[in-house]
This record gives structure tokens, C-alpha cells and sequence, in this order.
């Protein structure tokens, strides 16, 4: 089945700085989404993005499907934003494949 | 617009207890689903059901039945318990499958001794 590779694992940052967290994927999608899991557990629904690039906020998102990839971007960065992030992917099926997440440490 | 409802949020069991996790939406979503997220492990597909009457199973679904009678609620039942079922449980929901875009409940936290 598809394979789901997110980096970085791990990602500290201090307030106010930017990111990148990318999602790579082994096979043609018609799907994708970025979730948040914060840090009581919930997860949130942060882009449905298959293909294309969208902004909510501080946040944006970019699919290049041709090229099996996504790149969420955070901006300004608050402490609030900390949790896990995760990617998740449709290979023309049913179900969504989740990556194993990136997880981000915001420092005041 | 209340969405995916899970309860109970919390439950502890004994080895060889049985149990159901509920899951309710509100959106007349067709696609529901079972995921169950383990530390170092990532989120798992359980079972999954693309309609009423219809389900089918999906990465690790043994030890879970499921049913789905109605297009608004999709049990998860634990027949008997072991301490490897310890994990949180969310349950999800799509319009359209995998073209549709996923809403998650809160997640069930169960721990069995």
C-alpha cells in the first residue's frame, strides 16, 4: 500500500518563528488532508488540500500531487500551535493513510 | 452542529470485560470510520463502513465487530477484552469516502487491565 513519510519528526521552535513541515507520499493520491492533534488529543481539521495551495491565517498549505508531495507552512509561530501535526492521504480507495506525524514544541 | 460524538471519553475494563464504544454523526455522512492511535504507532484503521448495512475491516481488526444499522451511528464492540486493546479510540467521518473530506470525534481513551 501507499507509504506516508512526514519530516521533520520532531521540530522545536521558539515563538514567533516560521516553519516548514512536509509530507511525502509513494503513490498517486486524489486526497490529502493536514490535521493538528493538540495537546489534549483532538484532532483538528487544518486543510482538505488534494492538490493546489490554500492560507487560513497564519497557516498555508501546498500540494504537489505530480510530485507525491505537501508542505504545510506555520507563520509567526504561538505557543498554541504546538502539538502534532499529521498528514493523510487517499490512494484512490476508501480510506485515508496517516503519516506518522511531525511533532512541534513551541517555546515561549 | 454538534459532528462526530464518541462516547464514553473514558473507560477502564478488565481483561475479558466486553464493551461498546459509541459513535454518532450528524452530518449524513455515508463514510464512518474506527482508528485506534497507539504511541510510536501512528493512527490505524480498524473498520470502516461506507453505508448502512455495509462494513468492512481495515488494518488491525481483530478483537473489534462492528455494525452499522443506521447512516447516523457506527458501534465499535470489544468482545473480550485484552490489555493490548489499551488505546485511544477516535472515530471518523466523510462524505464521499475517500473524495470527502474527514471529520474526527474527540476520541475514547480505554485502558484494560
Amino acid at each position: 500500500g501507499i507509504q506516508v513519510e512526514q519530516s521533520p519528526p520532531d521540530l522545536i521552535l521558539q515563538e514567533g518563528a516560521n516553519s516548514t513541515l512536509r509530507c511525502n507520499f509513494s503513490d498517486s493520491v486524489n486526497n490529502l488532508q493536514w490535521f493538528h492533534q493538540n495537546p489534549w488529543g483532538q484532532l483538528i481539521n487544518l486543510f482538505y488540500i488534494p492538490s493546489g495551495t490554500k492560507q487560513n491565517g497564519r497557516l498555508s498549505a501546498t500540494t504537489v500531487a505530480t510530485e507525491r508531495y505537501s508542505l504545510l507552512y506555520i507563520s509567526s509561530s504561538q505557543t498554541t500551535d504546538s502539538g502534532v501535526y499529521f498528514c493523510a492521504v487517499v490512494n484512490y480507495g476508501q480510506n485515508f493513510v496517516f503519516g506518522p506525524g511531525t511533532r512541534l514544541s513551541v517555546l515561549p | 452542529n454538534a459532528g462526530v460524538t464518541q462516547t464514553p471519553k473514558f473507560q477502564v475494563l478488565k481483561t475479558g470485560q466486553s464493551m461498546t464504544l459509541q459513535c454518532a454523526q450528524d452530518m449524513n455522512h455515508e463514510y464512518m470510520s474506527w482508528y485506534r492511535q497507539d504511541p510510536g504507532m501512528g493512527l490505524r484503521l480498524i473498520h470502516y463502513s461506507v453505508g448502512a448495512g455495509i462494513t468492512d475491516q481495515g488494518e488491525v481488526p481483530n478483537g473489534y465487530n462492528v455494525s452499522r444499522s443506521t447512516t447516523e451511528d457506527f458501534p465499535l464492540r470489544l468482545l473480550s477484552a485484552a490489555p493490548s486493546q489499551t488505546s485511544v479510540y477516535f472515530c471518523a467521518s466523510s462524505y464521499g469516502g475517500g473524495v470527502g473530506e474527514l471529520f474526527f470525534g474527540e476520541g475514547s481513551r480505554l485502558t484494560v487491565l
